[in-house]
């Protein structure tokens, strides 16, 4: 099956501009989708397709796409996003219905 | 509202069975594919399994397949997961997801049941 490589942690200072990545053969056929999770609580979906946004997430995330390659952004981070962030997408590998995720990076707000 | 609850969760013996469900509401819940995701205790969240919104086609990940089945009853709004020849590795939270229609995107999740394998 396909893998999604993320860096284990990323930190960032409150109110700056950080960038989480994901790296997969995945990517070049489809988009990855973001979720958030903290600590006890199940993920929630922050971005998905081109760079979409559920209701209810703030606009201070956004995703990108390039390549291999896809961004979560977040600009201005706050406390309240400290958190792991997983990536997901379609599994490009031969199992085409299969879902691959990203081992997840912890994102500290310092 | 818009839920997901999943129930089922116990500590079983390496080698043994068990069913998990997973109860929707507030949603079209037969216009939806769903899957189940495991996070074992520490770790990242893992795809397990995917079945389609009329039941008819389902995919599972390399680790569980052979051992696992999904199915769905719409009529009962009821999502299942049967899990036979259980190994400690299987050991995890197990999450139901509902997939969004327009995306490989899972915009609904449960709050998880623990399965616990170990003798």
């Amino acid at each position: 099956s396909s893998e999604l490589t993320q860096d284990p942690a990323v930190s960032v200072a409150l109110g700056q501009t950080v960038r989480i990545t994901c790296q997969g053969d995945s990517l070049r056929s489809y988009y990855a989708s973001w979720y958030q999770q903290k600590p006890g609580q199940a993920p929630v979906l922050v971005i998905y397709g081109k760079n979409n946004r559920p209701s209810g997430i703030p606009d201070r995330f956004s995703g990108s796409s390039s390549g291999n390659t896809a961004s979560l952004t977040i600009t201005g981070a706050q406390a309240e996003d400290e958190a792991d962030y997983y990536c997901n997408s379609r599994d490009s590998s031969g199992n085409h219905l299969g879902v691959v995720f990203g081992g997840g990076t912890k994102l500290t707000v310092l | 509202e818009v839920q997901l609850v999943e129930s089922g969760g116990v500590v079983v013996q390496p080698g043994g069975s068990l069913r998990l469900s997973c109860a929707a509401s507030g949603f079209t819940f037969d216009d939806y594919a769903m899957h189940w995701v495991r996070q074992a205790p520490g770790k990242g969240l893992e795809w397990v399994s995917l079945i389609s919104w009329d039941g008819g086609s389902t995919y599972y990940a390399d680790s569980v397949k052979g051992r696992f089945t999904i199915s769905r009853d719409n009529s009962k709004n009821s999502l299942y997961l049967q899990m036979n020849s259980l190994r400690a590795e299987d050991t995890a939270l197990y999450y139901c997801a509902k997939e969004r229609s327009e995306a490989l995107a899972f915009d609904i999740w449960g709050q998880g049941t623990m399965v616990t394998v170990s003798s």
